[in-house]
């Protein structure tokens, strides 16, 4: 089955660990990108990445970061930096410009900072 | 930078009622839009997606439709069921070809 696989699904973390959350595709999309959602929030964008090697902080990247050494994955960390990191973290993917479109989402991580 | 408002914020109807969620944006020069439904603690799932150069798509009971003049786009579901009860965005992808959402509209069905 193809789609957008996120680990893990809770993850809870103490006041000034780093944590890394995990986003592997199987639908062979360029782009992948790292949203934050809130209660009440829209999605807010943190990184996108249209390339494999290359990564653009989207409107909250500080606090965060990301790598992008393979096509199929695109792992996010939740650094000490980042003052309120308890949220539900979306990671997506979409087929190229020159074809739909269309976006595609895992099933979220949720970070509660103990 | 492109802005998406999603009216009603929440909608609590009885079953059976057909139902026009919108979406409006501010920046016409559009690649494409895209309609959503997250149910609760879980990712988004793709219901319809519209290009620039489209008037409508249909799904089922589901149909969306675009103005890009007007910058709006509508939801419309017919004959709503407890099933459809989640919360729906739209995001809507410009030149930049990055999504930017609405902050949704959370719907309510009950028997």
């Amino acid at each position: 089955d193809g789609g957008i696989t996120q680990s893990p699904k809770y993850l809870f973390r103490k006041e000034g660990q780093n944590v890394t959350l995990s986003c592997e595709q199987n639908l062979n999309h360029d782009a992948m990108y790292w949203y934050r959602q809130d209660p009440g929030q829209g999605l807010r964008l943190i990184y996108y990445s249209q390339i494999v090697n290359d990564f653009q902080k989207g409107d909250i990247a500080e606090g965060y970061s990301v790598s992008r050494e393979k096509k199929e994955s695109f792992p996010l960390t939740v650094t000490s930096a980042q003052k309120n990191p308890t949220a539900f973290y979306l990671c997506a993917s979409s087929i190229p410009q020159d074809g739909t479109g269309e976006l595609f989402f895992g099933e979220g991580s949720r970070l509660t900072v103990l | 930078k492109q802005e998406v408002t999603q009216i009603p914020a929440a909608l609590s109807v009885p079953e059976g009622e057909n139902l026009v969620l919108n979406c409006s944006f501010t920046d016409s020069a559009i690649y494409n839009l895209q309609w959503f439904r997250q149910d609760p603690g879980k990712g988004l799932t793709s219901l319809l997606l519209i290009q620039s150069s489209q008037r409508e798509q249909t799904s089922g009971r589901l149909n969306a439709s675009l103005d890009k003049s007007s910058g709006r786009s509508t939801l419309y579901i017919a004959a709503s069921q407890p099933g459809d009860s989640a919360t729906y965005l739209c995001a809507v992808r410009g030149g930049s070809y990055i999504p930017t959402f609405g902050r949704g509209t959370s719907l309510i069905v009950h028997p």
